[in-house]
């Protein structure tokens, strides 16, 4: 019965890899967001889809690339990863003219060695 | 650039005591405020939201913005080890993404 949810929680993977991190949310939201909280505790937005549509892309390497199948679901897929990948990457969602009110799922824990 | 400072502590207080966290932003457009909770390992929860001058309480958290300086508070009355996190302000800048700007967070220890 988990608002939002993410697989997988815990990842750790080798420089040169690609993965994907999916989440999900059955809340009804129409927004969806991807989040990166480094070592430092610092959370900053990556990607915000609305409804299947990308609505907000920060400065991201190229090599992050989000996939929304449908407003429910929302996907992260990381070509080539890094040693400063490594961070917990955050999936959230808001309802409906209430972006400001974000739900967030339990965290993707990615170790880049 | 849009930004959300705030002092990354850690703070300590005793219990029962007022903890205040502060933050300061530097978009003058900005329009709301919010204070997340994160507790170590798990994810941010919205505890408090503001959108005008003054002060909004709600149970032992109280919120105060002044948007002339720029900046929001969160007190914490009647502290308990339970309050034992890290906070975060969160700022909707000006502009049509509507989107979180947050802040580094402030670690807060409440002891027993």
């Amino acid at each position: 019965d988990t608002a939002v949810s993410q697989t997988p929680k815990y990842l750790v993977t080798q420089m040169g890899n690609d993965k994907s991190i999916k989440c999900e949310q059955n809340l009804g939201h129409d927004t969806m967001y991807w989040y990166k909280q480094d070592s430092k505790k610092f959370l900053k937005i990556m990607f915000s889809y609305n409804n299947k549509e990308l609505i907000i892309n920060e400065t991201v390497p190229n090599r992050f690339s989000p996939k929304s199948p449908d407003k429910a679901h929302l996907n992260l897929h990381i070509n080539s990863l890094e040693l400063g990948d490594s961070a917990v990457y955050f999936c959230a969602s808001s309802p409906p003219g209430a972006r400001e009110t974000q739900y967030f799922g339990p965290g993707t824990r990615l170790l880049v060695l | 650039q849009k930004e959300v400072e705030q002092n990354s502590g850690p703070l300590s207080v005793p219990e029962g005591a007022i903890a205040s966290l502060n933050c300061t932003y530097s978009d003058r457009g900005s329009q709301s405020f919010f204070w997340y909770r994160q507790y170590s390992g798990k994810s941010p929860e919205l505890i408090m939201f503001i959108y005008s001058n003054g002060d909004k309480e709600d149970g032992r958290f109280t919120a105060q913005l002044n948007k002339a300086s720029q900046y929001v508070s969160l007190l914490i009355r009647d502290s308990q080890p339970s309050d034992s996190a890290t906070y975060l302000c969160a700022v909707i800048s000006s502009g049509s993404a509507r989107q979180l700007t947050f802040g580094s967070g402030t670690q807060l220890t409440v002891l027993p």
